[in-house]
């Protein structure tokens, strides 16, 4: 089992819809969660982050975690066709070289 | 301000040869890694420094991948006797120090082994 679990997509839903990106792990001794997006071709840059349960919210996306049920989410409202990326979850396991990343979501906002 | 620059930002090169991948961190970032993202896959961890030593190479797949930074700056990945298994995208990222999870990556080398 990997430690982080993110189902590839593709997605595809349509402008102004509400987007939900899920990543899974397996590891409770994670503790701070990352989210990136990577357009094609192009770094991974850092969206959000976050260290505890709950919400966290920046403009248009909220990035949520529920450490009871290891689960973690990246919410977009009113998505946008510039939205359309691969989105991956990241986690230190005990230090900054540690990071283990999910393998990514890939979305597409279809104007 | 100036992100993270890697050169070549494509490389196609012949199975056996030799290859040098370059990475300009931020300025002042004292951290350094390099990953590898194959199509499909999700980031796999090479190497980090801090500073000019690297404290985990533990994701080095083999004794023909190496690297080194000098002057607390750049960084040279390099890969020699190419095989085809190496063909990825190599990314490079820095942070402002090994105690801070937020990295910042460049825009990658696609490097492409025939």
């Amino acid at each position: 089992q990997k430690e982080v679990e993110q189902d590839p997509g593709p997605l595809s839903v349509p402008e102004g819809a509400i987007v939900s990106l899920n990543c899974t792990y397996s590891n409770s001794a994670f503790q701070y969660f990352m989210w990136y997006r990577q357009y094609s071709r192009k770094g991974p840059e850092l969206l959000m982050y976050t260290y505890s349960s709950g919400n966290k919210e920046d403009g248009r996306f909220t990035a949520q975690v529920d450490k009871s049920s290891k689960y973690i989410s990246l919410f977009i409202r009113d998505s946008q066709p510039s939205d359309s990326a691969t989105y991956l979850c990241a986690m230190p396991r005990s230090s900054a070289s540690k990071i283990i990343f999910g393998s990514g979501t890939r979305l597409s906002i279809r104007p | 301000g100036a992100g993270v620059s890697q050169s070549p930002s494509n490389k196609v090169t012949e199975k056996g040869k030799d290859v040098e991948l370059r990475c300009d961190p931020i300025s002042g970032h004292t951290a350094l890694y390099w990953y590898r993202q194959s199509l499909g896959q999700g980031l796999e961890f090479l190497i980090y420094f801090q500073g000019n030593s690297a404290p985990d190479k533990s994701g080095l797949p083999s004794d023909r991948f190496s690297a080194e930074r000098t002057g607390g700056s750049v960084s040279t990945l390099t890969i020699q006797r190419t095989q085809q298994e190496d063909s990825a995208v190599y990314l490079c990222a820095s942070s402002l120090d090994e105690g801070t999870y937020e990295q910042y990556f460049g825009p990658g080398t696609r490097l492409t082994v025939t």
